[in-house]
């Protein structure tokens, strides 16, 4: 069936160096796309999306990456803080009528001083 | 402004015990609702959704139901709860149309024993 899955399931990085986290997706159909943080013991917090019809956003520290040739899209977070540590979900919208988010499985990151 | 409320935080219930999680939306109206549920270290799986008062859909066959009894208020149920129904339980909605981003709430982590 198609999915939205993540490359890498944990990633370390130094302070201040940049993140990169990836994901995969399947359903060439998908428009449109969201990046989560979520901490330990809470709900996910929405970071930035991007639409089918851009190839790059940028927030705070963020970027999106969105490579519709090859179905993948990327998350790069610049100068990480300890702050960042957290797991990062990638979602899509799923085919259902109530426009639900599809997930993938996370990636958890983690930042050393 | 829009916020999510969802309750209890924390939850331990015996097996064979029922069930209720409340989650209710304020600020808005005629959201998209939904109930994911997270295993531990695991992404988020879609339970419920719905797009209107008393229309619920369900994703995966369970021992749970939901039901949405007014328009900003969504209800997760179980009659008799079974130990793999521990878990992390997120409500969160969303403005219909399906290009913006879910709000979830803080979660409920439900243990059975």
């Amino acid at each position: 069936g198609e999915s939205v899955g993540l490359h890498l399931p944990t990633l370390s990085v130094q302070e201040g160096d940049n993140s990169i986290i990836n994901c995969a997706y399947s359903n060439s159909a998908s428009d449109y796309f969201i990046w989560y943080k979520q901490e330990s013991g809470k709900g996910p917090q929405f970071i930035i999306d991007i639409r089918s019809n851009m190839d790059k956003r940028q927030g705070q520290r963020v970027t999106v990456l969105l490579n519709k040739t090859v179905k993948h899209l990327s998350l790069q977070i610049a100068a990480t803080q300890p702050g960042d540590s957290a797991v990062y979900f990638c979602a899509e919208n799923g085919p259902g009528a109530g426009y639900a988010l599809n997930f993938g499985k996370g990636t958890s990151l983690l930042v050393t001083p | 402004s829009q916020t999510i409320h969802q309750w209890p935080a924390t939850l331990v219930q015996p097996v064979g015990s029922p069930l209720s999680l409340e989650c209710t939306v304020e600020g808005t109206s005629n959201p998209n609702l939904y109930w994911y549920r997270q295993a531990a270290g695991r992404g988020l799986q879609l339970l419920f959704y719905s797009v209107g008062i008393g229309q619920i859909s369900s994703e995966v066959p369970q021992n749970l139901s939901a039901s949405r009894p007014q328009d900003r208020q969504f209800i997760l149920s179980s009659k008799k709860l079974l130990l793999s129904d521990s878990g992390f339980y997120l409500c969160a909605w969303r403005w219909t149309g399906g290009n913006t981003e879910a709000f979830f709430g803080q979660g409920t982590r439900l243990t059975v024993v």
